[in-house]
């Protein structure tokens, strides 16, 4: 399989503390995105960082990546109650036509 | 400009049934993925096509399942016969293009279950 591997599949934190989510994939890609999924809705896209790229912000979101090791790092910085959702990492690799999705992370944060 | 468009939003149906799904891309889109989810499970890849074409469709079941994307109206993820184990969250999602910067918009998904 060419899925993406989230660490940790859950993640209980409290308001205010950092969160780090992380991925690791398999092959070479071109870019990695992140997406957020509020339970039973579509995902929302989040940030994307190219294979060229080491590290990208938006807002309370950090994102690193290391084509070394495959692997990608989200970090969400003063969480708040409204962050509590699931969150995957997405890959579009070299030699493929379709953008395969991680196993999650759930999120929940403790008010 | 409306979002990525799903219906049904829930479905239902009995074994042996016939399940059709439709995406309606966001205007100027013309490229959907449709995906598969278990709960408490991530995304599964189904099929990408683009209008009239099925780009890769390694996800698809090799029998009872089929996708089209015509030139006109919405995508179409059509599941014969149904299974009980056919029961999941189905979401489409669409692109402008095919450039790899490219990000998904995704509908809200059909919930089919059968009973």
């Amino acid at each position: 399989s060419q899925q993406g591997e989230e660490d940790p599949q859950a993640l209980s934190i409290q308001e205010g503390e950092n969160a780090t989510m992380n991925c690791s994939y398999k092959t070479s890609i071109n870019n990695l995105q992140w997406y957020r999924q509020n339970s039973g809705r579509g995902l929302v896209h989040l940030i994307l960082i190219r294979s060229n790229e080491r590290e990208k912000h938006s807002g309370r979101l950090r994102v690193t990546l290391d084509t070394s090791k495959k692997s990608s790092s989200l970090l969400i910085t003063a969480s708040r109650a409204a962050d509590t959702a699931s969150y995957f990492c997405a890959t579009v690799y070299s030699s493929a036509s379709k953008i395969i999705f991680g196993s999650g992370t759930r999120l929940s944060i403790r008010p | 400009n409306a979002g990525v468009m799903q219906n049904p939003r829930h479905l239902v149906r009995r074994r042996g049934q016939e399940a059709r799904l439709r995406c309606s891309p966001m205007k100027g889109h013309s490229h959907v993925y449709w995906y598969r989810q278990l709960p408490e499970e991530g995304l599964k890849f189904m099929v990408y096509l683009q209008k009239e074409n099925i780009i890769d469709e390694s996800g698809m079941p090799k029998e009872r399942f089929s996708a089209e994307f015509p030139k006109e109206g919405p995508s179409i993820l059509r599941i014969q016969q149904v299974v009980r184990g056919d029961s999941a969250a189905y979401f489409c999602a669409s692109s402008p293009s095919t450039g790899w910067d490219e990000k998904l918009f995704f509908g809200s998904g059909t919930q089919l279950s059968v009973l």
